[in-house]
């Protein structure tokens, strides 16, 4: 258990609808990072918060954005939903790095968009 | 564009010998290299990292080396065991990136008992 937590495990919607997916980092973690992994396909990131700020944008599309909140945990709204949306998305967690640090990754949420 | 590059999908291995999987990157701005395992249905979970300022990180039957001037690490795992199979990430991360990771597509890993 890596300490950070995803919700839901499973999602299942139609196109063009909107989902929300929701992240808890490790307690003590200031970052949080979105990732998207399709079929056969690499771990793609797609935006960092530090603290409430983002800190840093990848492949994300402009149907999808995110927040961090107060408290730190942390939501990814994908919109307009279309097929290829569907993937896996994961959710990871680092600490303020020093000499290099680790990110810690959630279960992940498996979005399946029919 | 793939900065992070594994270029063999899959891997088998007789359990007890050892397991070699390698990375390519381009940009030579990264300084720290990390290697993930993952699991099916599961999240991926961290197993080594080496900084640049070394060429050799070991810990247990992992060992992670770097080759700065070829752009290339590789991880070893000596013995394979069948526990082991899994697909394995590598990722990159620059200081100037705000520590944005750059991962690799995997190479699945099948331990033979």
């Amino acid at each position: 258990d890596s300490g950070v937590t995803q919700t839901p495990k499973h999602l299942i919607t139609a196109t063009g609808q909107r989902v929300t997916l929701r992240c808890s980092p490790r307690s003590g973690d200031l970052s949080v990072y979105w990732y998207q992994q399709s079929l056969d396909q690499g771990l793609q990131f797609l935006i960092q918060y530090y603290n409430g700020e983002e800190r840093a944008k990848g492949n994300i599309l402009e149907r999808f954005s995110a927040q961090q909140f107060p408290d730190l945990h942390s939501e990814l709204n994908l919109s307009s939903l279309e097929l290829g949306d569907s993937a896996l998305y994961f959710c990871a967690s680092s600490p303020p790095r020093t000499s290099g640090d680790t990110q810690y990754f959630g279960p992940g949420t498996r979005l399946t968009v029919l | 564009d793939q900065q992070v590059k594994q270029n063999s999908p899959s891997l088998s291995v007789q359990e007890g010998r050892i397991s070699i999987l390698n990375c390519d990157y381009t940009n030579s701005m990264f300084d720290y290299f990390l290697w993930y395992k993952k699991y099916p249905a599961e999240g991926p979970t961290f197993l080594i990292s080496i900084s640049s300022i070394k060429d050799k990180n070991e810990d247990g039957r992992f060992t992670v080396f770097l080759n700065k001037s070829a752009k290339h690490l590789s991880l070893h795992i000596v013995p394979s065991q069948p526990g082991d199979s899994a697909v394995y990430f590598c990722a990159a991360s620059a200081l100037y990136t705000g520590n944005q990771f750059y991962f690799g597509t995997g190479t699945s890993l099948t331990v033979i008992p």
